[in-house]
């Protein structure tokens, strides 16, 4: 069974920095993307982040562009998000989110198919 | 790319047959997914690649289109399907969601 728990959350002022974990089991965790979805309170859901599952490409929202960082530990089935200069339109729960590749003979296509409880992260002084 | 979907809240009855829309500013071919949240929780992938079912997901759920315009449909609502649902293009990074469209019981 696939398991994604985030955390590192919490309340931070604004300019400041934090960083969330997510740790990663039941799967191949260096065969897949992962990706950190976000969802500011009462709102929608926002794509933050992705990276690759060996090579390590990243690729980022334009709101968090330059400010967040995403990395993973594939020793260690870990997930990150590094955020700095962080604002007050940043608060959201953070979802850890595991990528799906499917394949047929047309092609392939790529989908969330796994996610994590989520991480609350408050910017606010 | 945006993705706009309607409407953004609908009221049915248990039993109804359901239809929300999304429509992409640009064609995405059929990279398009479907996702159901319940408040609280984490959202939930219905369908990938506009029309294919995720495994374990009832057959009341569907999805057609392609290009632009795409639609969720259930075919016989039921009560655990009262949620907000989303779709998201997977053609081009970044990707994107649509604002939602939140079903709420009449």
């Amino acid at each position: 069974e696939v398991q994604l728990v985030e955390s590192g959350g919490g309340l931070v002022q604004p300019g400041g920095s934090l960083r969330l974990s997510c740790a990663a089991s039941g799967f191949t965790f260096n065969t897949h993307a992962m990706n950190w979805v976000r969802q500011a309170p009462g709102k929608g859901l926002e794509w933050v982040s992705g990276i690759s599952g060996t090579i390590g490409n990243t690729n980022y929202a334009d709101s968090v562009k330059g400010r967040f960082t995403i990395s993973r530990d594939n020793s260690k089935n870990t997930l990150y998000l590094q955020m700095n200069s962080l604002r007050a339109e940043d608060t959201a729960v953070y979802y850890c989110a595991k990528g799906a590749v499917y394949y047929d003979s047309s092609g392939y296509w790529r989908a969330l198919d796994s996610w994590g409880q989520g991480a609350l992260v408050t910017v606010s002084s | 790319i945006q993705m706009t979907q309607s409407p953004s809240s609908l009221s049915a009855s248990v039993g109804d047959r359901v239809t929300i829309t999304c429509r992409a500013s640009q064609s995405i071919s059929n990279y398009l997914n479907w996702y159901q949240q319940k408040p609280g929780k984490a959202p939930k992938l219905l369908i990938y690649a506009a029309s294919n079912l995720q495994t374990g997901v009832p057959s009341r759920f569907s999805g057609s289109g392609s290009g632009t315009d795409f639609t969720l449909t259930i075919s016989s609502l039921q009560p655990e399907d009262f949620a907000s649902y989303y779709c998201q293009q997977s053609y081009s990074f970044p990707y994107t969601f649509g604002q939602g469209a939140k079903l709420e019981s009449k």
